[in-house]
């Protein structure tokens, strides 16, 4: 079964607003995440990831955040875009070599202009 | 970064006949390939690890004889849909890494519709 999950499907925002994407991880022994983005018909497009030895990296636009304590993993989005509108997902990795990704469910950002 | 490539990237099939998937890394050699499956509205759930050389390792519930796996090169995993029905119409994502725990790169999807 799915060890990663979101908290929201969906989620609506205005042009130029903050976007926060929650995702919760339940295998303590994931030391590796990373959000994705996917648009409709298309693979899954790399945003950021973090490592467990961090609590937050930053990207341009983008933020993640990790929760170890809580199992808990975020992506902020600053000054949301309607190019930004797109499905999000986090995945998660088992520190161990040829391990795949395991994905949560997904959240849908509309951004409206 | 790095560059995977699947293809086609849509097809259409009659049932009951096969349909095999390429899935490529362009600018790196992939020990370890994934294949994952996405039905509309719902995440991408891991269907098999091909390894190249060996045989790939599947998850529960994927009948390894239906969905066949080859990974003959360092370059080049394969995926055949065999006896393809209704059901098996999916979008079908392969990915690759240029190492363990680092990101994994996703080819384009190919969308498989079984007529």
């Amino acid at each position: 079964g799915e060890s990663v999950g979101l908290h929201l499907p969906t989620l609506s925002v205005q042009e130029g607003d903050n976007s926060i994407i929650n995702c919760a991880y339940s295998n303590s022994a994931s030391d590796y995440f990373i959000w994705y983005k996917q648009e409709s018909g298309k693979g899954p497009q790399f945003i950021i990831d973090i490592r467990s030895n961090m609590d937050k990296r930053q990207g341009q636009r983008v933020t993640v955040l990790l929760n170890k304590t809580v199992k808990h993993l975020s992506l902020q989005i600053a000054a949301t875009q309607p190019g930004d509108s797109a499905v999000y997902f986090c995945a998660e990795n088992l520190s161990q070599a040829g391990t795949a990704l395991i994905f949560g469910k997904g959240t849908t950002l509309s951004v409206s202009s | 970064g790095a560059v995977v490539s699947q293809h086609p990237s849509r097809v259409i099939c009659k049932s009951g006949t096969s349909v095999k998937i390429e899935c490529r890394s362009l600018d790196f050699q992939a020990t370890t390939m994934f294949w994952y499956r996405q039905f509309p509205k719902q995440s991408l759930m891991l269907m098999a690890t091909s390894n190249e050389g060996s045989k790939a390792t599947y998850e529960q519930g994927v009948e390894k004889d239906k969905f066949l796996i080859n990974h003959a090169s360092l370059t080049l995993s394969t995926l055949t849909v065999t006896s393809a029905h209704p059901e098996d119409s999916s979008f079908y994502i392969c990915s690759a890494g240029e190492g363990w725990n680092t990101e994994a790169f996703f080819g384009q999807g190919t969308r498989l519709t079984v007529v």
